[in-house]
């Protein structure tokens, strides 16, 4: 199994559905992280998770809420969003923060298109 | 803030040699990372420079210029696997990681 592990991997939903994204890592580390990949845009820092608390929300629209119930276990909810939001979403992990070395474990991400 | 720079797309041959160059400019820096992503895939670590100079990991090496603001990833011995895209990514601060559009490899027969 790999390390991180997204569900699900394609995910097509109208503007007024409710969906959420799951990532699950299997590594043992204490930090989990939401990125926004755009086509030819560099990958945005969403939300960041650090021992199940939150340490970083980067201004990101509340249609977006996330939810860390768990080192191992974190969540995207998404509530009525727009056409722009269609992007791939990755989900990453790392065995903590606040080192420079820690590098980043990623999973394949969901490709959200949003109609 | 962050402002990365990586060009857009590179070509070039099976068995050849191949540079990504990275400029950025950040208000604290503490680290550079090089990512791949194969297309539909997850970007897998590459490299990691914090000290100035050349990081070498077999075919693959790294390099770091801090007053400049710099770096290069270096493909050597070019393989058909090797076409993906290449993320340059730098640590500002404490866990933020910045990364910038990435770099598109295309390795031709």
């Amino acid at each position: 199994e790999t390390g991180v592990t997204q569900t699900p991997r394609h995910l097509v939903m109208g503007m007024t559905n409710k969906k959420s994204l799951k990532c699950e890592q299997h590594l043992g580390h204490n930090a989990m992280y939401w990125y926004k990949q755009s086509a030819k845009k560099p990958l945005e820092l969403m939300f960041v998770y650090s021992l199940e608390e939150r340490v970083e929300n980067n201004s990101v629209p509340s249609r977006f809420s996330p939810e860390c119930p768990n080192s191992s276990h974190l969540f995207l909810h998404l509530h009525t969003l727009q056409p722009e939001d269609s992007a791939l979403y990755l989900c990453a992990s790392s065995q903590d923060v606040g080192q420079g070395y820690e590098k980043l474990f990623f999973g394949s991400g969901t490709q959200l298109s949003v109609l | 803030g962050q402002n990365i720079d990586q060009p857009t797309e590179m070509t070039a041959t099976e068995g050849a040699i191949v540079q990504i160059n990275c400029t950025y400019q950040t208000s604290g820096f503490n680290g550079l990372f090089w990512y791949q992503q194969h297309a539909g895939e997850a970007p897998t670590f590459l490299s990691y420079n914090v000290l100035d100079g050349l990081e070498e990991k077999g075919r693959f090496s790294s390099f770091l210029s801090r007053s400049k603001g710099y770096s290069y990833l270096l493909l050597k011995e070019l393989q058909m696997k090797d076409s993906a895209s290449y993320l340059c990514a730098v640590r500002d601060g404490d866990y933020k990681l910045s990364f910038g559009a990435g770099t598109t490899v295309t390795v031709r027969a």
